[in-house]
C-alpha cells in the first residue's frame, strides 16, 4: 500500500465549481509535490512545498491554489477549471534538500492519484 | 537544461522474454541523481531505482538490472524473464535541483524530471 494517500480518487465537477484534491503522508517527509499528468503524458510539476513553505510554481494557472496546512498535508484547491485541466493529479512527498544545494536525491514517493474531469 | 530521451514509445514481448529499456539523459550538472519508476494501469507511480552520479556499478535486483554508463549519459533498465504483471508504463528521471523562488533563505528543493516513458506490454 502506498504511503501517501490521495482523496478522493475520482472527482467529476463543473466549470463553476469549487473542490479540493488533498493529500496526506506520515513519513516525516519534508518536501511534498503536486504533479499533474495527462493520458499517455509523463507527470509534469505543478508545486513543491519545502518546510511546509512555497519552494516551486511552475507557472500554473490560478484557477489552482495549493495550500500546505502542516508537514503532512497538502491541498489542491480547484476553482473554475475548463475542461483540458481534466487529467490526473499526482501528489508525492520526498526528503527535503538541504540549503546549499546538496543534492540529497530522495525519491519520491507518489500516491495513486486523484483522476479529475472537467465538464 | 535537464532532459531525459526514452526513444521506445511502445514495446511488446512474449512472457519470459528478456527486455531492455533504454534512457539516455543530458545534464550539465557533476552531481546528479537516475530513477526509474513503474506506472501500472491502476496508476501510481512506483519508485524502482536511484542511481547517483558517481556510482557507475550496475545493480541487479531479482529480475531487474540496471546498467549505468556515464560516458554515453545512459542509465538502461533491464527485465529478466519478463511477466505478465510487468506490463505497465516505466519512466526514467533524472533530478534538477532548483532555489526557492519564493525565500532565499529556504534552500530549494528537487525536482524530477521524466522522460516520455516507455510502455511495455508483457503477452502470455
Amino acid at each position: 500500500d502506498t504511503e501517501v494517500t490521495q482523496t478522493p480518487k475520482h472527482l467529476v465537477m463543473g466549470m463553476t465549481n469549487k473542490k479540493s484534491l488533498k493529500c496526506e503522508q506520515h513519513m516525516g517527509h519534508r518536501a511534498m509535490y503536486w504533479y499533474k499528468q495527462k493520458a499517455k503524458k509523463p507527470p509534469e510539476l505543478m508545486f513543491v512545498y519545502s518546510y511546509e513553505k512555497l519552494s516551486i510554481n511552475e507557472s500554473v494557472p490560478s484557477r489552482f491554489s495549493p495550500e500546505c496546512p502542516n508537514s503532512s498535508l497538502l491541498n489542491l484547491h480547484l476553482h473554475a477549471l475548463q475542461p483540458e485541466d481534466s487529467a490526473l493529479y499526482l501528489c508525492a512527498s520526498s526528503q527535503s534538500g538541504y540549503r546549499g544545494g546538496l543534492l540529497t536525491g530522495g525519491e519520491l514517493f507518489f500516491g495513486e492519484g486523484s483522476r479529475l474531469t472537467v465538464l | 537544461a535537464q532532459k531525459v530521451t526514452q526513444a521506445q514509445t511502445e514495446i511488446s514481448v512474449v512472457e519470459k522474454e528478456d527486455v531492455t529499456l533504454d534512457c539516455v539523459y543530458e545534464t550539465r550538472d557533476t552531481t546528479y541523481y537516475l530513477f526509474w519508476y513503474k506506472q501500472p494501469p491502476s496508476g501510481e507511480l512506483v519508485f524502482l531505482i536511484r542511481r547517483n552520479s558517481f556510482d557507475e556499478q550496475n545493480e541487479i535486483s531479482g529480475r531487474y538490472s540496471w546498467n549505468f554508463q556515464k560516458s554515453t549519459s545512459s542509465f538502461n533498465f533491464t527485465i529478466t524473464a519478463s511477466q505478465v504483471v510487468d506490463s505497465a508504463v516505466y519512466f526514467c528521471a533524472l533530478s534538477e535541483w532548483r532555489e526557492s523562488e519564493h525565500d532565499r533563505n529556504q534552500g530549494g528543493s528537487e525536482k524530477l524530471v521524466f522522460g516520455k516513458g516507455t510502455k511495455l506490454t508483457v503477452n502470455p
